[in-house]
């Protein structure tokens, strides 16, 4: 099992650049979801889904699309790039059931200037 | 609004003692607590999960206990090393249903030889 992958692991976009990162994981959880973790606000979610073809938006949702076209992949989309959207972006997933633990991806580490 | 803090942002402890983090909830009652590990440039690692009928859970070296009427969560590492400094996380939900997972901001251990 490889767990949650993220790709790309660093990347810098120009303001107003889109890009799409990947999650992917190989455990057949139906729960996946985007946090985005800026030094001193800790993990903060962007959204969340339940389940192929069902997303929802968490505390932090704007200027991100996401969609859940397979049970497998979570892509994050940002639609035009802003500084305020420089951080460190991880992806999870876990099974359904909000008590169960989550695996994390390793992060990608974005900068847009 | 719901609301799960950690207080000290930063602990600095010796090796060999007992390191205790503290994790606060307000305006809910949650049904678990979980509590994750995060070393520098990687994701959380989940450690352990107490739910609200259970007083105190241990695994090896750690312990956690919840405590309804304070609305808190003591995390425990006896014999601390130096291999135990990170950012230790703790996580929940408003209810046991499907719903997404809420994180304190995170308490940094440095665990000194």
């Amino acid at each position: 099992n490889a767990g949650v992958t993220q790709t790309p692991k660093f990347q810098v976009l120009k303001t107003g650049q889109s890009m799409t990162l990947q999650c992917a994981q190989d455990m057949n959880h139906e729960y996946m979801s985007w946090y985005r973790q800026d030094p001193g606000m800790g993990l903060r979610l962007i959204h969340y889904s339940v389940g192929a073809g069902i997303t929802d938006q968490g505390e932090v949702p704007n200027g991100y699309n996401v969609s859940r076209s397979t049970t497998e992949d979570f892509p994050l989309r940002l639609l035009s790039a802003a500084p305020s959207q420089t951080s460190v972006y991880f992806c999870a997933s876990r099974t359904s059931g909000s008590s169960y633990e989550q695996y994390f991806g390793p992060g990608t580490r974005l900068t847009v200037t | 609004s719901q609301k799960i803090e950690q207080n000290s942002e930063a602990l600095n402890i010796q090796e060999g003692k007992t390191a205790t983090l503290t994790c606060n909830y307000t305006n809910y009652s949650p049904a678990y607590l979980q509590w994750y590990r995060q070393d520098p440039g990687r994701g959380p690692v989940f450690l352990l999960l107490i739910r609200e009928n259970e007083k105190e859970k241990r695994k090896e070296r750690l312990k956690v206990t919840f405590d309804t009427t304070l609305k808190q969560s003591l995390f425990h590492i006896t014999a601390s090393q130096p291999a135990d400094s990170a950012t230790y996380l703790c996580a929940s939900s408003p209810n046991s249903g499907n719903t997404p997972l809420v994180f304190g901001k995170g308490t940094r251990l440095s665990v000194i030889a």
